[in-house]
């Protein structure tokens, strides 16, 4: 059973650009959550997804930072107009459904994003 | 909200030393307490884990009890080896932040042989 996925694992962006982080999550998995680690930093939450919907999403910024979870493919965390402030780790981590709120989260190898 | 207070790093041990890492946390209702361990380069791994006071989790060597008196989530092992140096975070799920976790800032730990 492979784990969670994350591609790509290093992005080089220029200021303005967008970036797109995707994460495949284990198999049988249906709950995503992103999280963003700053340079000497603890993790931070960003957003909690499930298929289509969007559960979560009090710590991701107000403008910029959109994340979806299709009923198909992988879940993207899309950053408009990149600043050097984004530069950072994200991860993504995946839990199956239930309907305790304290299952454990099994996190991907990250997306290191550097922004010139 | 929920939060997670862990000890100031980093720590640097000899091998065979004992260690321990405090982590302190703040939340309503009854939360889980997890450790969790990044090596450089690579995402979290879950160390360990306790869903009700009391509860001790154990791992390769680490343990942690779940105080609920003392709001404490404390890892421990009593013989640190060159491979345990990484980075290790005491997170919190449940309580009010239903799904996500809420983590410490990270403790760095250093073992010399």
């Amino acid at each position: 059973n492979a784990g969670v996925m994350q591609n790509p694992r290093h992005l080089v962006r220029r200021r303005g650009q967008e970036a797109r982080l995707r994460c495949s999550p284990m198999k049988g998995h249906s709950h995503v959550y992103w999280y963003r680690q700053l340079p000497e930093e603890g993790l931070k939450f960003m957003v909690y997804l499930q298929k289509e919907n969007i559960i979560d999403e009090s710590g991701m910024p107000k403008e910029r930072f959109s994340a979806e979870f299709p009923k198909e493919g992988p879940s993207i965390l899309r950053i408009q107009q990149v600043v050097r402030g984004d530069s950072a780790a994200y991860f993504c981590a995946s839990s199956p459904p239930s309907s305790s709120s304290n299952n454990e989260q099994f996190f991907g190898p990250g997306t290191r994003l550097t922004v010139l | 909200g929920n939060s997670v207070t862990q000890m100031e790093g980093p720590v640097t041990l000899s091998e065979e030393a004992f260690l321990t890492i405090n982590c302190t946390y703040t939340a309503t209702g009854y939360p889980s307490l997890f450790w969790y361990v990044q090596y450089p380069g690579e995402g979290l791994q879950l160390l360990l884990k306790a869903t009700k006071a009391d509860d001790k989790g154990s791992n390769k060597g680490f343990e942690a009890t779940y105080r609920k008196e003392t709001t404490s989530f404390h890892l421990e092992k009593g013989s640190v080896q060159v491979s345990d140096s990484a980075v290790y975070f005491c997170a919190l799920a449940g309580g009010t932040s239903y799904g996500k976790l809420t983590f410490g800032q990270g403790t760095i730990l250093t073992v010399h042989p």
